[in-house]
């Protein structure tokens, strides 16, 4: 059961660098989510997704473009990295309460991700 | 603005002993879920308990169980009998209920050890 899987796992990056994260689920949720986990801050909301071609800014968006062309897919960008980027980063998904009585979330183990 | 609060940074416990992790929140809906996310230091995120806030019972799972007072606002988890593997941090979370996507606010984490 692959559930939810982000690529990659770990990734070192130089200060104005890009890159993309990935998130892919199979579980057919509706709505995906990019969260950012910082020391004594919990997860913040990047930015979700509540279906297939739509996309939402969450609390702390900016520097951050995603894209969910597919359903199982929820891509986060970095267009220009810089050092306040440096976090661990979590995707996860989840259906609504109509076709899924639990809500609960989902989440994928995580991507380090380090600016240097 | 939901707010999600865990007034206790660290703890630690006796195995075998009980501790409760304490939990309040702030909001103005009437309908909405709460949960307990345990993340151990291999990172991934697990569902421990949920609670639907229409419901009066309190929620239960094994050893972990919860006592919801929904007027005061609060959510805490008791975890009985403590285990080593019960070391990680814990965090709390609200759903709200939204036809454009569930949102979810998380605290900042309790970070729980087991001391053999």
């Amino acid at each position: 059961n692959a559930g939810v899987t982000q690529t990659p796992k770990f990734r070192v990056l130089k200060t104005g660098q890009s890159m993309t994260l990935l998130c892919a689920q199979d579980m057919n949720h509706e709505y995906m989510y990019w969260y950012r986990q910082d020391p004594g801050m919990g997860l913040r909301l990047i930015h979700y997704s509540v279906g297939e071609g739509t996309t939402a800014k969450g609390e702390v968006p900016d520097g951050y473009n995603v894209s969910r062309l597919k359903k199982q897919n929820f891509l986060l960008g970095l267009e220009s990295a810089a050092p306040s980027q440096t976090s661990v980063y979590f995707c996860a998904s989840s259906s609504p309460l109509w076709r899924a009585n639990t809500g609960e979330l989902f989440f994928g183990e995580g991507s380090r991700l380090t600016v240097l | 603005a939901q707010t999600v609060t865990q007034s206790q940074p660290e703890m630690s416990v006796q195995e075998a002993e009980t501790v409760t992790l304490s939990c309040t929140y702030d909001t103005s809906e009437n309908n909405y879920y709460l949960f307990w996310y345990k993340q151990p230091p291999s990172r991934q995120m697990i569902l421990v308990i949920r609670q639907e806030a229409y419901k009066q019972q309190n929620a239960t799972e094994n050893r972990f169980s919860v006592n919801f007072q929904k007027a005061a606002k609060s959510f805490s988890l008791k975890i009985s009998d403590s285990q080593l593997g019960d070391t990680a941090m814990y965090f709390c979370a609200f759903m709200k209920l939204r036809e454009t996507g569930n949102q979810f606010y998380f605290g900042t984490g309790t970070s729980l050890t087991v001391i053999p």
